[in-house]
Protein backbone atom coordinates (compact mmCIF):
# COMPACT_ATOMS: atom_id res chain seq x y z
CA UNK A 1 0.00 0.00 0.00
CA UNK A 2 0.73 3.37 -0.47
CA UNK A 3 3.35 4.86 2.50
CA UNK A 4 3.19 8.81 3.81
CA UNK A 5 4.06 11.24 0.84
CA UNK A 6 5.39 14.72 1.30
CA UNK A 7 5.06 17.78 -1.38
CA UNK A 8 7.19 19.05 -2.70
CA UNK A 9 10.08 17.39 -2.31
CA UNK A 10 12.43 20.45 -2.46
CA UNK A 11 11.38 24.17 -2.03
CA UNK A 12 13.82 26.95 -2.23
CA UNK A 13 12.48 30.00 -1.22
CA UNK A 14 13.76 33.85 -0.22
CA UNK A 15 13.73 35.02 2.93
CA UNK A 16 10.48 36.60 4.10
CA UNK A 17 7.89 34.42 1.88
CA UNK A 18 5.72 32.44 2.87
CA UNK A 19 5.78 28.28 2.76
CA UNK A 20 3.52 25.65 2.93
CA UNK A 21 4.28 21.85 2.73
CA UNK A 22 1.87 19.22 2.50
CA UNK A 23 1.50 15.54 3.83
CA UNK A 24 -0.79 12.96 3.07
CA UNK A 25 -0.53 10.25 5.57
CA UNK A 26 -1.26 6.39 5.27
CA UNK A 27 -5.39 5.86 4.79
CA UNK A 28 -6.69 5.51 7.65
CA UNK A 29 -3.84 6.68 10.11
CA UNK A 30 -5.51 8.47 12.55
CA UNK A 31 -2.61 10.21 14.55
CA UNK A 32 0.02 12.81 12.20
CA UNK A 33 2.98 13.99 13.27
CA UNK A 34 5.51 16.53 11.38
CA UNK A 35 9.46 16.56 12.76
CA UNK A 36 12.52 18.56 11.72
CA UNK A 37 15.69 17.62 10.89
CA UNK A 38 18.38 20.71 10.75
CA UNK A 39 22.28 19.93 9.28
CA UNK A 40 23.64 17.92 11.98
CA UNK A 41 20.96 17.16 14.07
CA UNK A 42 18.09 14.34 15.19
CA UNK A 43 14.50 14.53 14.39
CA UNK A 44 13.09 17.57 16.02
CA UNK A 45 8.88 17.22 17.09
CA UNK A 46 6.67 20.08 15.90
CA UNK A 47 3.31 19.23 16.33
CA UNK A 48 0.96 16.25 16.77
CA UNK A 49 -2.58 15.95 15.35
CA UNK A 50 -5.19 13.46 16.90
CA UNK A 51 -8.00 13.16 13.70
CA UNK A 52 -8.07 17.00 13.32
CA UNK A 53 -7.17 18.65 16.74
CA UNK A 54 -3.71 19.44 17.41
CA UNK A 55 -3.12 18.64 21.36
CA UNK A 56 0.25 19.27 21.13
CA UNK A 57 1.97 22.38 19.38
CA UNK A 58 4.70 22.23 22.07
CA UNK A 59 7.12 21.72 19.41
CA UNK A 60 6.34 24.69 16.85
CA UNK A 61 9.25 26.71 17.21
CA UNK A 62 7.81 30.23 16.92
CA UNK A 63 4.11 32.08 15.61
CA UNK A 64 5.38 32.12 12.53
CA UNK A 65 4.79 28.16 12.20
CA UNK A 66 1.43 26.54 12.08
CA UNK A 67 -0.28 23.45 10.91
CA UNK A 68 -3.58 22.00 10.16
CA UNK A 69 -5.07 18.80 9.52
CA UNK A 70 -8.60 18.19 7.35
CA UNK A 71 -10.92 15.46 7.13
CA UNK A 72 -8.21 13.33 9.58
CA UNK A 73 -6.30 12.98 6.26
CA UNK A 74 -4.07 15.56 4.39
CA UNK A 75 -1.79 18.29 6.83
CA UNK A 76 -0.39 21.20 5.72
CA UNK A 77 2.37 22.69 7.70
CA UNK A 78 2.63 26.57 6.95
CA UNK A 79 5.93 28.86 7.79
CA UNK A 80 4.96 32.58 7.57
CA UNK A 81 7.83 35.12 6.36
CA UNK A 82 10.85 32.49 6.51
CA UNK A 83 14.06 33.14 7.70
CA UNK A 84 16.92 31.17 7.28
CA UNK A 85 17.12 29.53 10.09
CA UNK A 86 14.17 27.45 8.45
CA UNK A 87 16.22 25.33 6.74
CA UNK A 88 15.78 22.16 7.52
CA UNK A 89 14.16 19.01 6.15
CA UNK A 90 10.60 18.80 7.30
CA UNK A 91 9.20 14.79 7.70
CA UNK A 92 5.78 13.90 8.57
CA UNK A 93 4.70 10.38 10.05
CA UNK A 94 1.54 8.90 10.47
CA UNK A 95 0.54 6.16 12.87
CA UNK A 96 -2.45 4.04 13.50
CA UNK A 97 -3.05 4.98 16.95
CA UNK A 98 -0.72 7.42 19.16
CA UNK A 99 0.76 4.26 21.13
CA UNK A 100 1.79 2.88 17.38
CA UNK A 101 4.89 3.04 15.17
CA UNK A 102 5.43 5.89 13.54
CA UNK A 103 6.08 5.58 9.63
CA UNK A 104 7.75 8.35 8.21
CA UNK A 105 7.80 10.22 4.75
CA UNK A 106 10.59 11.32 2.39
CA UNK A 107 10.80 14.58 3.79
CA UNK A 108 10.54 18.34 2.15
CA UNK A 109 13.99 19.62 1.80
CA UNK A 110 13.55 23.60 2.56
CA UNK A 111 15.87 26.48 1.86
CA UNK A 112 15.55 29.87 2.33
CA UNK A 113 18.01 31.93 0.96
CA UNK B 1 20.09 19.33 26.38
CA UNK B 2 19.99 16.85 24.75
CA UNK B 3 17.83 13.50 26.07
CA UNK B 4 19.24 10.80 23.67
CA UNK B 5 22.51 10.43 22.65
CA UNK B 6 24.70 9.21 19.74
CA UNK B 7 28.18 10.12 20.88
CA UNK B 8 29.14 7.74 17.92
CA UNK B 9 28.75 10.24 14.51
CA UNK B 10 29.87 7.26 12.21
CA UNK B 11 30.74 3.56 12.42
CA UNK B 12 32.43 1.65 9.40
CA UNK B 13 32.56 -2.40 9.79
CA UNK B 14 33.76 -5.00 7.52
CA UNK B 15 31.03 -7.25 5.92
CA UNK B 16 29.95 -10.17 7.69
CA UNK B 17 31.30 -8.79 10.93
CA UNK B 18 29.23 -7.52 13.90
CA UNK B 19 27.62 -3.65 13.50
CA UNK B 20 27.46 -2.07 17.24
CA UNK B 21 25.89 1.15 17.49
CA UNK B 22 25.60 2.97 20.62
CA UNK B 23 22.64 5.08 21.90
CA UNK B 24 22.67 6.52 25.53
CA UNK B 25 19.57 8.65 27.21
CA UNK B 26 19.11 10.59 30.30
CA UNK B 27 15.48 10.75 30.90
CA UNK B 28 14.36 8.11 33.35
CA UNK B 29 10.53 8.67 32.23
CA UNK B 30 11.80 7.25 28.79
CA UNK B 31 10.01 3.57 28.58
CA UNK B 32 9.85 2.39 24.99
CA UNK B 33 13.07 2.51 22.51
CA UNK B 34 13.25 2.53 18.85
CA UNK B 35 15.12 1.94 15.84
CA UNK B 36 15.14 4.11 12.79
CA UNK B 37 17.26 3.62 9.57
CA UNK B 38 17.37 6.26 7.40
CA UNK B 39 18.83 5.85 3.51
CA UNK B 40 19.77 9.59 1.92
CA UNK B 41 16.64 11.42 0.62
CA UNK B 42 14.59 8.83 2.07
CA UNK B 43 12.44 8.89 5.23
CA UNK B 44 13.63 7.27 8.46
CA UNK B 45 12.23 3.26 8.46
CA UNK B 46 11.33 1.64 11.76
CA UNK B 47 13.78 -1.00 12.58
CA UNK B 48 13.10 -2.59 16.00
CA UNK B 49 11.77 -1.51 19.05
CA UNK B 50 12.24 -2.62 22.87
CA UNK B 51 9.84 -1.49 25.59
CA UNK B 52 11.62 -0.87 29.15
CA UNK B 53 10.33 -3.95 30.70
CA UNK B 54 12.21 -6.14 28.61
CA UNK B 55 16.34 -6.14 28.05
CA UNK B 56 16.24 -7.71 24.47
CA UNK B 57 14.25 -8.02 21.48
CA UNK B 58 15.55 -9.77 18.81
CA UNK B 59 14.11 -9.76 14.78
CA UNK B 60 16.54 -11.71 12.09
CA UNK B 61 20.10 -10.04 12.16
CA UNK B 62 18.95 -7.02 14.47
CA UNK B 63 19.16 -7.41 17.77
CA UNK B 64 18.44 -4.09 20.81
CA UNK B 65 19.40 -4.61 24.20
CA UNK B 66 18.13 -2.04 26.67
CA UNK B 67 20.27 -1.59 30.25
CA UNK B 68 17.90 0.94 32.41
CA UNK B 69 20.20 0.86 35.23
CA UNK B 70 23.21 2.48 32.80
CA UNK B 71 20.09 4.29 30.62
CA UNK B 72 22.06 2.52 27.40
CA UNK B 73 21.01 0.96 24.37
CA UNK B 74 22.55 -0.78 21.69
CA UNK B 75 21.78 -2.11 18.40
CA UNK B 76 23.24 -5.28 16.96
CA UNK B 77 23.17 -6.39 13.60
CA UNK B 78 24.84 -10.03 12.42
CA UNK B 79 26.18 -10.30 10.05
CA UNK B 80 26.61 -6.72 8.68
CA UNK B 81 25.75 -6.12 5.02
CA UNK B 82 26.46 -3.62 2.69
CA UNK B 83 22.77 -2.87 2.37
CA UNK B 84 22.80 -2.07 6.01
CA UNK B 85 24.87 1.19 5.60
CA UNK B 86 22.96 3.74 6.43
CA UNK B 87 21.93 6.61 9.28
CA UNK B 88 20.57 4.41 12.39
CA UNK B 89 18.31 6.85 14.42
CA UNK B 90 18.02 6.15 18.23
CA UNK B 91 14.35 7.08 19.72
CA UNK B 92 12.80 7.35 22.84
CA UNK B 93 9.09 7.33 23.85
CA UNK B 94 8.06 8.73 27.41
CA UNK B 95 5.29 7.63 29.75
CA UNK B 96 2.26 9.93 30.14
CA UNK B 97 0.23 12.23 28.02
CA UNK B 98 3.08 13.18 25.66
CA UNK B 99 3.82 9.69 25.26
CA UNK B 100 3.01 9.82 21.54
CA UNK B 101 6.55 12.65 21.03
CA UNK B 102 9.83 11.02 20.01
CA UNK B 103 12.63 12.15 21.04
CA UNK B 104 15.56 11.66 18.76
CA UNK B 105 19.73 11.22 18.66
CA UNK B 106 21.26 12.86 16.20
CA UNK B 107 22.25 8.99 14.19
CA UNK B 108 24.85 7.08 13.32
CA UNK B 109 26.42 6.56 10.08
CA UNK B 110 27.21 2.94 9.12
CA UNK B 111 29.36 1.59 6.84
CA UNK B 112 29.24 -1.56 5.86
CA UNK B 113 32.29 -2.34 3.75
CA UNK B 114 32.24 -5.44 1.12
Amino acid sequence: GAGVSQSPSNKVTEKGKDVELRCDPISGHTALYWYRQSLGQGLEFLIYFQGNSAPDKSGLPSDRFSAERTGGSVSTLTIQRTQQEDSAVYLCASSLGQFETQYFGPGTRLLVL
Amino acid sequence: DQQVKQNSPSLSVQEGRISILNCDYTNSMFDYFLWYKKYPAEGPTFLISISSIKDKNEDGRFTVFLNKSAKHLSLHIVPSQPGDSAVYFCAARGMGGSNYKLTFGKGTLLTVNP
